[in-house]
């Protein structure tokens, strides 16, 4: 266990739905990053937050949106839901926003889209 | 915007073998230089990692190499296990932690 929690860790929903993906970082740790894996693929970085504000930003699309808590747990809202957005979404957390930090993953939500 | 190109994309070495993946990165304010390790369905973990004013670090098996004025580095596997198959992530940061697209190794028996 890294200590990065991640709920669900398993989802199977229909296109054009939404869902909410969880991420509760490492005790201590005050950013948080999510990461999109698809097949294959490596990991796209999304968006980064550091003590509940948007610290960095990647290519995140538009209809998925995030936000990082006072009590700084982090939810990943991904909406009007196409097959291609079926991956593995990773949240990882650091001790800060910036410089030399380690990310600590968490074991993933793997989002299936039918 | 930042791009980390990692090569090669799938490599096969004999166990007992060296292992070699490179990467290059386009920001020349990236100053942190970390490798990570995704054994099937796991979860990625940081190797070993390197600084922007260091040209080498070593951990036992396990070397990365910085160079800076190519802005390129590499991670250097000796005496390959079985347990050393698994995918490699190299990422380099500025603002953003970047990852390049992987390297799948596999280790021949």
């Amino acid at each position: 266990d890294s200590g990065v929690t991640q709920t669900p860790k398993h989802l199977i929903t229909a296109t054009g739905q939404r869902v909410t993906l969880r991420c509760s970082p490492r005790s201590g740790d005050l950013s948080v990053y999510w990461y999109q894996q698809s097949l294959d693929q490596g990991l796209q970085f999304l968006i980064q937050y550091y003590n509940g504000e948007e610290r960095a930003k990647g290519n995140i699309l538009e209809r998925f949106s995030a936000q990082q808590f006072p009590d700084l747990h982090s939810e990943l809202n991904l909406s009007s839901l196409e097959l291609g957005d079926s991956a593995l979404y990773f949240c990882a957390s650091s001790q800060t926003g910036f410089g030399a930090n380690v990310l600590t993953f968490g074991a993933g939500s793997r989002l299936t889209v039918l | 915007g930042e791009n980390v190109e990692q090569h090669p994309s799938t490599l096969s070495v004999q166990e007992g073998d060296s292992a070699v993946i490179k990467c290059t990165y386009s920001d020349s304010a990236s100053n942190y230089f970390p490798w990570y390790k995704q054994e099937l369905g796991k979860r990625p973990q940081l190797i070993i990692d390197i600084r922007s004013n260091v040209g080498e670090k070593k951990d036992q098996r396990i070397a990365v190499t910085l160079n800076k004025t190519a802005k390129h580095f590499s991670l250097h596997i000796t005496e390959t296990q079985p347990e050393d198959s698994a995918v490699y992530f190299c990422a380099s940061r500025d603002d953003k932690i970047i990852f390049g697209k992987g390297t799948r190794l596999h280790i021949l028996p």
